[in-house]
């Protein structure tokens, strides 16, 4: 069975530094990958998606992820941070066989200050 | 496009009294899913139905039960509503199956429900 860690349960920056979210997988195989915000009160909202080809994949808001299959991580990653980017962000696992419904992470809470 | 509606959005039980979470979905999603989310626990799957007609348990699901009343609506019932159920409860709906799994999910906007 998959498994996923975020190493980080509150992460602080300040509005217009860089951001990175570390995601790091346990699966015996390329799996699906799955970064999720979530801002207060709200459901999750998908931020972008792997599960082939290209290792840097592009998703909404400005974030982005990299795939590195030797580090068994899929790191979020943001430029320049805005205050509106304060969530909760969930890493998310699926396998490609068996079952696939994905299974998530604890989260990171980010914390932006002005 | 509505995506994926929950009711209520709040809800406030006393011990021993039993509710239905209702949820509908809009896109024609094959898969429906129930998730607790708690603080530090990221989120539960409770249970799931992978297509009409069919349920299965997820990591939690004692003390619930739910019901895929057709391809749209998936409900969740607490018989017996206990302190520990005190939670935010999301639906999420997908494709599903290995070959769209890829697509991810779209969840509702979550339950709160604290049983007192």
């Amino acid at each position: 069975a998959q498994s996923v860690t975020q190493p980080d349960i509150h992460i602080t920056v300040s509005e217009g530094a860089s951001l990175e979210l570390r995601c790091n997988y346990s699966y015996g195989a390329t799996p699906y990958l799955f970064w999720y915000v979530q801002s207060p009160g709200q459901g999750l909202q998908l931020l972008l998606k792997y599960f082939s080809g290209d290792t840097l994949v592009q998703g909404i808001k400005g974030f982005e992820a990299e795939f590195k299959r030797s580090q068994s991580s899929f790191n979020l990653r943001k430029p320049s941070v805005h205050w509106s980017d304060a969530a909760e962000y969930f890493c998310a696992v699926g396998a490609v066989w068996g079952s696939y419904i994905p299974t998530f992470g604890r989260g990171t809470s980010l914390i932006v200050h002005p | 496009n509505a995506g994926v509606t929950q009711t209520p959005k709040f809800q406030v039980l006393k011990t021993g009294q039993s509710m239905t979470l209702q949820c509908a979905q809009d896109m024609n999603h094959n898969s429906m899913y129930w998730y607790r989310q708690d603080p530090g626990m990221g989120l539960r799957l409770i249970y799931y139905s992978a297509s009409e007609g069919t349920t299965d348990k997820g990591e939690v699901p004692n003390g619930y039960n739910v019901s895929r009343l057709n391809k749209r609506e998936f409900s969740l019932r607490l018989e017996s509503a206990a302190p520990s159920q005190t939670s935010v409860y999301f639906c999420a709906s997908s494709w599903g199956g290995v070959l769209r799994a890829n697509y991810g999910y779209t969840f509702g906007s979550g339950t709160r429900l604290t049983v007192v």
